[in-house]
Order: structure tokens, then sequence, then C-alpha cells
């Protein structure tokens, strides 16, 4: 499976938006990707995903590259409930299971 | 319910005795997924279910690891004569299949072996 780049640790301040950046170089054209987040105790939750094209939800924003070789989360306004580690997954198609491939993800901190 | 359940919550475990975690995924739900998360890491795959069938039980770190789905919805994970280096958070998730859907996670069990 393809794998990804995030940073460590980032910080951000409260109300102010946040671009976790994320480097998969090796995609392939039928990788979606995915990405999670994990509040402290809880499992995985879903944030977004997207294949080629920009994608807006509830949640955030995602940016695709035009090489598609690395995406960034956009959360427009953090708050403190979004301090969580964010992952960056791609999900193959041709996998059997589609499964997720998690990484170390980037642990956000977010300061009021 | 309308998420992922799994139970129990937490177990603590004697080395040696043998465990089983369940996992009830959404209705409906053709893949089954199953993690081991160490404290501070990411998730790692253990094994995988369409339907009843298991695709993919690379991950599995033992034979002492089993896991069965055996009518297409809810799942076991065993864990057999246990070690200490078994203790962790165990994910389950669901998802219909493809690459384009969104995995559902549970809490999590958190396993303890002294």
């Amino acid at each position: 499976d393809a794998k990804t780049t995030q940073p460590n640790s980032m910080e951000s301040n409260e109300e102010e938006p946040v671009h976790l950046p994320c480097n998969h170089s090796t995609i392939s054209g039928t990788d979606y990707i995915h990405w999670y987040r994990q509040l402290p105790s809880q499992g995985p939750e879903y944030v977004i995903h997207g294949l080629t094209s920009n994608v807006n939800n509830r949640m955030a924003s995602l940016a695709i590259a035009e090489d598609r070789k690395s995406s960034t989360l956009i959360l427009h306004r953090a708050t403190l409930r979004d301090a969580a580690v964010y992952y960056c997954i791609l999900r193959a198609v041709n996998n059997a299971g589609n499964m997720l491939t998690f990484g170390g993800g980037t642990r956000l901190m977010v300061k009021p | 319910g309308a998420g992922v359940s799994q139970s129990p919550r937490y177990k603590v475990a004697k080395r040696g005795q043998d465990v089983a975690l369940r996992c009830d995924p959404i209705s409906g739900h053709v893949s089954l997924f199953w993690y081991q998360q160490a404290l501070g890491q990411g998730p790692e795959f253990l094994t995988y279910f369409q339907n009843e069938a298991q695709l993919d039980k690379s991950g599995l770190p033992s034979d002492r690891f089993f896991a069965e789905r055996p009518e297409g919805s809810v799942s076991t994970l065993k864990i057999q004569r246990t070690q200490q280096e078994d203790s962790a958070v165990y994910l389950c998730a669901s998802s219909f299949w493809g690459a384009n859907t969104e995995a559902f996670f549970g809490q999590g069990t958190r396993l303890t072996v002294v």
C-alpha cells in the first residue's frame, strides 16, 4: 500500500484556520485520499475523503494537489474540540479489503 | 444501535488466559476490520472480513490470534494464552464495500494483560 508522510505535531490557536499537510508521492491513480481523526480515548472518526477534486463537508475541506502527490486538510475555524490526532490514509481500490493503513498521524494541539 | 459497538470496553486478563472480544458492526456493512493500537501509536491492521469470509489475516501477530464472523454480522476476535505484549486497544471498524466509502469505528476494547 502507498504510504503517507505527515508532521508529527502542529499547534493552532482557537478560532483560526488550520492546514494539515500530507505527502503521498507514491499514490496510484485509483487510491482515494481519506482523513480520519482520533480524539483521546475514542476510536478513529471519519473526516473527509476525495480522489482528484477538492472536497468540502461540514467538518472540513480537502485540497488535493493537481499531481495528487500531496493533500491538505483544512479546518476553517479550530475549536478546542478539534484537538486530536489526524491521520491521512490512502485507500486502494484494488486492495481486496480496501483496508485503511494508518501511519503515525499529526497530533493537533489547539490553544485557547 | 446507530454505530459500531464493541464489548467489553475494558478487559484485564492474567497472562496465559484466553480472551474474546466482540464487535457488532453497523447493519448492512459488508466489510469488517480489526485493528490493534498500542499506546501512542496509530492503529495497526489485523484482519479483514467481507461478509463471513476472512479475506486477509496478514496482520494477525501470531497463531494465538483468531477472528471469526460466522454469519457475516457480529465478529469475535479471540486471543489465546495472552501475553503482556498483547496489551493494547483493539478497534473494530465496518463499512460498505469499496475504497470510496466511509469506515465507522467502535470505541475499542482496552486489553490489559497482567
